[in-house]
């Protein structure tokens, strides 16, 4: 099955710096990669997601880059802000169906 | 829309019980996965529903299962509860194709004693 590997597994960063958290897959059929935030007690929301048609997708301050032939994608977090302090994981889904494989997770802190 | 919801929100009961859990999905969307969120394991996928059908499932046990109803509403049932059992279950829900984006309820916190 899909196996998902990501880093790393926590991230600190000054506030306004850059983060960059990076993740593969194994499966080659995976088409849909989504990126999720998770704050202390709270449900996953996603924050940005990217289709295996597109190589680079933007939402403000985040954007998201996929490289299929090496099979891994990466998040990037420009200009990062305390609110930014949160789990995030990355996932990656096949063809059957919805079932997303998830990243282990970077807990991200950002100091002011 | 109203989000995905979940219910209970916490639960605790004993090694041996059984648990369920409830998920209604964001109106006109039939897909709902179920997900064991756990410190040790992270996320993990037990099992998906669509149009009253189970259209994928996990590693898990088979004391894990699910049914879907017409209206879309999931549940999941735990029979034989272990301790290992204790962790935060998610279910998300998606409009209707495989690749969908998926939208996740609050979770139910089980604690098994």
């Amino acid at each position: 099955g899909e196996n998902v590997e990501q880093h790393p597994s926590t991230l600190s960063v000054q506030e306004g710096d850059s983060a960059v958290i990076k993740c593969t897959y194994s499966d080659s059929a995976s088409n849909y990669f989504p990126w999720y935030k998770q704050e202390l007690g709270k449900r996953p929301q996603l924050i940005i997601d990217i289709r295996s048609n597109v190589g680079e997708k933007k939402d403000q301050r985040i954007a998201v880059t996929l490289n299929k032939t090496a099979k891994h994608f990466s998040l990037h977090i420009t200009e990062t802000q305390p609110e930014d302090s949160a789990v995030y994981f990355c996932a990656a889904m096949g063809t059957a169906g919805n079932k997303l494989t998830f990243g282990g997770g970077t807990r991200v802190l950002v100091k002011p | 829309k109203a989000g995905v919801t979940q219910t209970p929100r916490y639960l605790i009961k004993t090694r041996g019980q059984q648990v369920t859990l409830s998920c209604s999905p964001i109106s006109g969307h039939r897909s709902v996965s179920w997900y064991q969120q756990t410190p040790g394991q992270g996320l993990q996928f037990l099992f998906e529903y669509f149009s009253e059908t189970q259209r994928n499932k996990g590693n898990f046990p088979g004391r894990f299962s699910g049914r879907q109803f017409s209206n879309s509403r999931s549940e999941m049932n735990v029979s034989t509860l272990e301790l290992g059992d204790s962790a935060l279950y998610l279910c998300a829900s998606s409009s209707m194709t495989a690749g969908e984006t998926q939208y996740f309820g609050p979770g139910t916190r089980l604690l098994v004693l």
